[in-house]
């Protein structure tokens, strides 16, 4: 079972920043934050991830609350592309389970 | 575009039948990993390969076989099918074997299987 909760949809406008929530409550101390995406039925792309604090690449933001429980991945400045199922994982820093557990992702409609 | 290459995209067959499909990981990568993409299941883990060798297994039915080669590709073979295996196969790549901070996996783009 995915050890994430996320709500099932949201929508933004084009050029705004997506916010997208996901619970992580059960998350333990060797765990990351993975994120990736799925844009209509194309193989999963991967987005981001951290560990405890906040990341940053070309994609996106991911900011992590201090007691881990809980994240938010950011879209600074949506676009119409980013129209897609994002999906929040919890998996292990290390160790010999490499699998991706995927829950149902929040999807996400960017409108003109 | 991921680097890592799958075929057939599409295939339509019928049910008893048994089919094949490949993928080639990128460049570089050593480890393969499965995953299935259903109406009803969402996206699930398979099976995983590293260099050769099964690394782990998840939700795999007995009629569904992978293997990967020596140059790296892999296939997962799925026998005796049946309407319910209808779906999306993934393959990713990456480049070490177990969980990793660096370890991302890079999907492929699928092939959708069809089962009349």
């Amino acid at each position: 079972d995915a050890k994430t909760t996320q709500p099932p949809s949201m929508d933004c406008a084009e050029g705004r920043a997506a916010n997208l929530p996901c619970n992580h409550s059960t998350i333990s101390g060797n765990e990351y934050v993975y994120w990736y995406r799925q844009i209509h039925s194309q193989g999963p792309q991967y987005i981001i991830h951290g560990l405890k604090n906040n990341e940053t690449n070309e994609m996106a933001s991911l900011i992590i609350t201090e007691d881990r429980k809980s994240s938010t991945l950011i879209l600074p400045h949506a676009t119409l592309r980013d129209t897609a199922v994002y999906y929040c994982i919890v998996r292990p820093h290390t160790g010999a389970n490499s699998k991706l557990t995927f829950g149902k992702g929040i999807t996400l409609s960017v409108r003109p | 575009d991921s680097g890592v290459t799958q075929t057939p995209k599409h295939l339509i067959t019928a049910t008893g039948q048994r089919v094949t499909l490949r993928c080639s990981p990128r460049s570089g990568d050593l480890s393969v990993y499965w995953y299935q993409q259903s109406l009803d299941q969402g996206l699930q883990f398979l099976i995983q390969y590293y260099n050769g060798e099964e690394r782990a297994k998840g939700n795999i039915l007995e009629r569904f076989s992978a293997q990967q080669f020596p140059d790296l590709h892999s296939e997962l073979n799925l026998s005796s099918l049946e309407l319910g295996d209808s779906a999306l196969y993934f393959c990713a790549s990456s480049v070490g074997e177990g969980a990793g901070s660096y370890n991302e996996q890079f999907f492929g783009p699928g092939t959708r299987l069809t089962v009349l």
